[in-house]
C-alpha cells in the first residue's frame, strides 16, 4: 500500500469560516509534508513534520495553521483565509529521518476561497 | 540559490519515445525524481534515482543523469496517449531533521500524445 489519503477532494469556503484539510498514510512513514500548487504552478513547500515535530515552516502566513496528532495523520486548519489561497493542497510522506527517498503525494484538496 | 529547469512542452506521436530534459543546480541533491500529473489529480511518482547512479530504467522509463551537467532525462518508449500529462522534474533538499522531502519543482513539461 503506497496510498496517501487526503480529505475532502473540494472544499469552498468563506473568507471567515474555519475549516481543516486531513491526511493519512500508513505506510509507517515518519515524515509528512503539505505543499501548495497554484494553477498552471509547480507545487511549492509549506511544511514539514518529522517524527511528529514541525521541522519546516517556509514563511506560511498563519492562516494556516498545521498539526500532527500521530505518525499517521496530518492535518492543516484554515482561518480567515483569502481568495488568492485558492489552490490545490497537497500532502506527502516519506520515511524521513535522512534515510528514504520515496516520496508519496496524496490526490490534493482543491480549496476554493470566496 | 536552487532552480530546476525544464522546457514547458513537448508533442510526441503515439509510439514514439518521449525524451524531457531537465536541468538542476544544487550539487548536492542526494535524489532526483519524476512526477506525472494528469488534469485535476495529485502527483504521482514515476521514479527516482540516486545522485550516484548514472541510469535507472524501470519497463517503459529510462532516466538519465549526467551528474557532471547537472542534466537529468526522463525518456518514455513507445509512448501512448495515456501518458498525456504534465511531468515535473524535482530535486531533493536535505531538510531539518533530516527528511528528504523538501522538494523544489521545475515548472513542467507538458506531453501531449497525437494518435
Amino acid at each position: 500500500d503506497t496510498e496517501v489519503t487526503q480529505t475532502p477532494k473540494h472544499l469552498v469556503m468563506g473568507m471567515t469560516n474555519k475549516k481543516s484539510l486531513k491526511c493519512e498514510q500508513h505506510m509507517g512513514h515518519r515524515a509528512m509534508y503539505w505543499y501548495k500548487q497554484k494553477a498552471k504552478k509547480p507545487p511549492e513547500l509549506m511544511f514539514v513534520y518529522s517524527y511528529e515535530k514541525l521541522s519546516i515552516n517556509e514563511s506560511v502566513p498563519s492562516r494556516f495553521s498545521p498539526e500532527c496528532p500521530n505518525s499517521s495523520l496530518l492535518n492543516l486548519h484554515l482561518h480567515a483565509l483569502q481568495p488568492e489561497d485558492s489552490a490545490l493542497y497537497l500532502c506527502a510522506s516519506s520515511q524521513g529521518g535522512g534515510s528514504g527517498n520515496t516520496i508519496y503525494f496524496g490526490e490534493g484538496s482543491w480549496l476554493t476561497v470566496v | 540559490g536552487e532552480d530546476v529547469e525544464q522546457s514547458l512542452f513537448l508533442s510526441v506521436r503515439e509510439g514514439d519515445s518521449s525524451v524531457i530534459n531537465c536541468t538542476y543546480t544544487d550539487s548536492s541533491s542526494t535524489y532526483l525524481y519524476w512526477y506525472k500529473q494528469e488534469p485535476g489529480a495529485g502527483l504521482q511518482l514515476l521514479t527516482y534515482i540516486f545522485s550516484n547512479m548514472d541510469m535507472k530504467q524501470d519497463q517503459r522509463l529510462t532516466v538519465l543523469l549526467n551528474k557532471k551537467d547537472k542534466h537529468l532525462s526522463l525518456r518514455i518508449a513507445d509512448t501512448q496517449t495515456g501518458d498525456s500529462a504534465i511531468y515535473f522534474c524535482a530535486e531533493s533538499m536535505r531538510g531539518y531533521g533530516g527528511s528528504q522531502g523538501n522538494l523544489i519543482f521545475g515548472k513542467g513539461t507538458k506531453l501531449s500524445v497525437k494518435p
